[in-house]
């Protein structure tokens, strides 16, 4: 009964590759977000979407393409890995009101080789 | 978009003194304010948050100040355990234009026993 879970938690992968990172939550949440975690802990926000439709893209390069199918679910494919890709990715859901509380799933641990 | 400031980035006590970690924001709109605490390893979880009608609230150890004319608000944990020892993020968020939930930049708490 997990609310928001993300898959995979581990990813490694050459430079250059395409990979995807899948996201669900069952919460009934309108929104829902993709953030970064690099190294040095900063959790910064990539992408929001409101019921399937892209809200916030705060520039972030054009190899990450995130698809949300219905509201539920709001998955992350990423172009062209690079070295720098690498870091842990979270995706977060909440109700559209801005005013309670983010879920975040366990985090997916990308590393580029 | 909104510009969340924290401070500071570690913070080391004793067992059993407080600790307090202090946020500014940028976006007079923004109206919520949780507190996430970070495990080594897992996911952000909050712990607690204040809308922007209190200037207060607490949750036995835990509390939160916000001053809404300076912009600022602030976390306090009295009586710390080394079990509090963790990575803890401020955010902003609003509904004025969807909620988006910006982070701070984390403050690595050390709790020695």
């Amino acid at each position: 009964d997990t609310a928001v879970s993300q898959t995979p938690k581990y990813l490694v992968t050459q430079m250059g590759n395409d990979k995807s990172i899948k996201c669900e939550q069952n919460l009934g949440h309108d929104t829902m977000y993709w953030y970064k975690q690099d190294s040095k802990k900063f959790l910064k926000i990539m992408f929001s979407y409101n019921n399937k439709e892209l809200i916030i893209n705060e520039t972030v390069p054009n190899r990450f393409s995130p698809k949300s199918p219905d509201k539920a679910h709001l998955n992350l494919h990423i172009n062209s890995l690079e070295l720098g890709d690498s870091a842990v990715y979270f995706c977060a859901s909440s109700h559209r009101t801005g005013d309670t509380e983010a879920f975040f799933g366990q985090g997916t641990r990308l590393t580029v080789v | 978009g909104e510009n969340v400031e924290q401070h500071p980035s570690t913070l080391s006590v004793q067992e059993g003194d407080s600790a307090v970690i202090k946020c500014t924001y940028s976006d007079s709109a923004s109206n919520y304010f949780p507190w996430y605490k970070q495990e080594l390893g897992k996911r952000p979880q909050l712990i607690i948050d204040i809308r922007s009608n209190v200037g207060e609230k607490k949750d036995q150890r835990i509390a939160v100040t916000l001053n809404k004319t300076a912009k600022h608000f602030s976390l306090h944990i009295t009586e710390t355990q080394p079990e509090d020892s963790a990575v803890y993020f401020c955010a902003a968020s609003g509904v004025y234009n969807f909620n988006k939930f910006y982070f701070g930049s984390g403050t690595k708490l050390n709790v020695k026993p």
